[in-house]
């Protein structure tokens, strides 16, 4: 069965540092993942896709991924935090249904 | 403007009561989805419904019930049944069918309290 491990619930970095978000996937075939981005009391937002097309994936509000077959891993990184991103990100996996993970809490320091 | 809306935003449920949240689209999406979230959970699903007339059992189906009469419109019911129905709903869609690398469109979400 296909799933997403998110390492790490909570992830705080300082304003204007590297975020470095962590999610590994399982699965015997080729995924279809996904990054999305909640904010409080809302529900959530495609940040990017991997489409196999390229492995580096750039999405909206400067984020971007790195598809690693070897690894199994689909991080989200971006190189300079906003306190503005401060929310949950979840990583999914898609089979014949969504499936995420159980989210990273990001958290800005000024 | 094309959009997922799910209604009511706050919801509070008695105790033995059955709830319906709404669940509409007008994205022309086939599949939806009713996904419940919890802190430190993540998302997990309920049920889903690939196509009109037809939908499944997700994870976490027990105390929970569905319909999907129409293709814009997928209901939730929790039922008595469901021991601890407090938390945070979401429904999404997506168009499917042959393209697998298409994303889940999300609502708003509904907050379900029972008092």
């Amino acid at each position: 069965a296909q799933s997403v491990t998110q390492l790490g619930s909570h992830v705080s970095v300082s304003e204007g540092a590297l975020v470095l978000l962590r999610c590994n996937y399982s699965s015997s075939v080729p995924p279809y993942l996904f990054w999305y981005v909640q904010y409080p009391n809302q529900g959530l937002q495609l940040l990017l896709k991997y489409t196999s097309a390229a492995t580096l994936v750039k999405g909206i509000n400067g984020f971007e991924a790195e598809f690693k077959k070897s690894e199994t891993s689909f991080h989200l990184t971006k190189p300079s935090a906003h306190m503005s991103d401060a929310a949950e990100y979840f990583c999914a996996v898609f089979t014949y249904k969504y499936i995420f993970g159980t989210g990273t809490r990001l958290k800005v320091l000024a | 403007d094309g959009g997922i809306t799910q209604s009511p935003k706050y919801l509070f449920r008695k105790e033995g009561q059955n709830v319906t949240l709404s669940c509409e689209q007008n994205l022309n999406h086939d599949a939806m989805y009713w996904y419940r979230q919890d802190p430190g959970q993540g998302l997990r699903l309920i049920y889903y419904s690939q196509i009109v007339n037809d939908f499944q059992k997700g994870d976490i189906a027990e105390g929970y019930s569905v319909s999907r009469e129409k293709k814009e419109s997928f209901p939730l019911t929790v039922t008595s049944a469901q021991k601890n129905p407090t938390a945070f709903y979401l429904c999404a869609s997506s168009i499917h069918g042959a393209n697998l690398n298409t994303e889940a469109f999300f609502g708003q979400g509904t907050r379900l309290t029972v008092v």
